[in-house]
């Protein structure tokens, strides 16, 4: 199994739908991150958390919130899905006590908004 | 605050040539650096790091990068490049001003022309 996991891996929903996409880790990582990546855009952070209780806007938070249901598992929601929330999303992991070491990220989910 | 700039988008290359990915980074207290690779419709993989020690870092696969302080510099290079190294580049950098979050670059996709 995949040290980060993705939910699912490609979704098609229509405008004004709400829509979840789950993460799970097995890394034991306290540190999550939920980040867009759009062609020629590179990635931006949607949101982020340092622990359950830590939970932190990133630079594209608009439209967008995150559930950390437990240590493992970090949710992103989109309340109400628009066309330009198209794009790939990536979870991410990183380890608090070597947090200089980097990330670890999910396959993505690929979301289509039409 | 700590920026990343990849000056190319995009990188042509015969096979079997050298490629330089160029990264630079803002501010040069004690940073980390990485790089990621994104194969096709896959998720974002550690290529290689340097935490400190040694400038010039290897890959298992034949990249190296190495640490330019007075540059601000952590270009990536391959002396003979391979059809399987197509793929999308990531430089990133992270700080104790971050909270060791990773700063990231725009990206450089490179083309292998056979």
């Amino acid at each position: 199994d995949a040290d980060v996991t993705q939910t699912p891996r490609n979704r098609i929903t229509k405008t004004g739908k709400r829509i979840m996409l789950e993460c799970s880790q097995t890394k034991g990582h306290d540190r999550m991150y939920w980040y867009r990546q759009d062609p020629g855009l590179g990635l931006r952070l949607i949101y982020y958390s340092f622990d359950v209780k830590d939970i932190n806007k990133g630079e594209i938070s608009d439209g967008y919130s995150v559930s950390r249901q437990a240590q493992a598992k970090f949710s992103l929601s989109l309340e109400s899905a628009i066309p330009n929330q198209t794009a790939l999303y990536f979870c991410a992991t990183s380890d608090r006590d070597s947090p200089n070491y980097g990330y670890t990220f999910g396959s993505g989910t690929r979301l289509t908004v039409v | 605050a700590q920026s990343v700039t990849q000056l190319d988008s995009q990188v042509p290359v015969f096979e079997e040539a050298p490629v330089e990915l160029r990264c630079n980074y803002s501010s040069s207290v004690s940073v980390y650096l990485f790089w990621y690779v994104q194969y096709p419709n896959q998720g974002l993989q550690l290529l290689l790091k340097y935490l400190s020690g040694s400038t010039l870092v290897e890959s298992i696969n034949g990249f190296e990068a190495e640490f330019n302080k007075s540059q601000t510099s952590f270009h990536l290079r391959k002396p003979s490049v391979h059809i399987s190294d197509t793929a999308e580049y990531f430089c990133a950098v992270s700080d104790r001003d971050s909270n060791y979050q990773l700063i990231w670059g725009a990206g450089t996709k490179l083309i292998i022309k056979p």
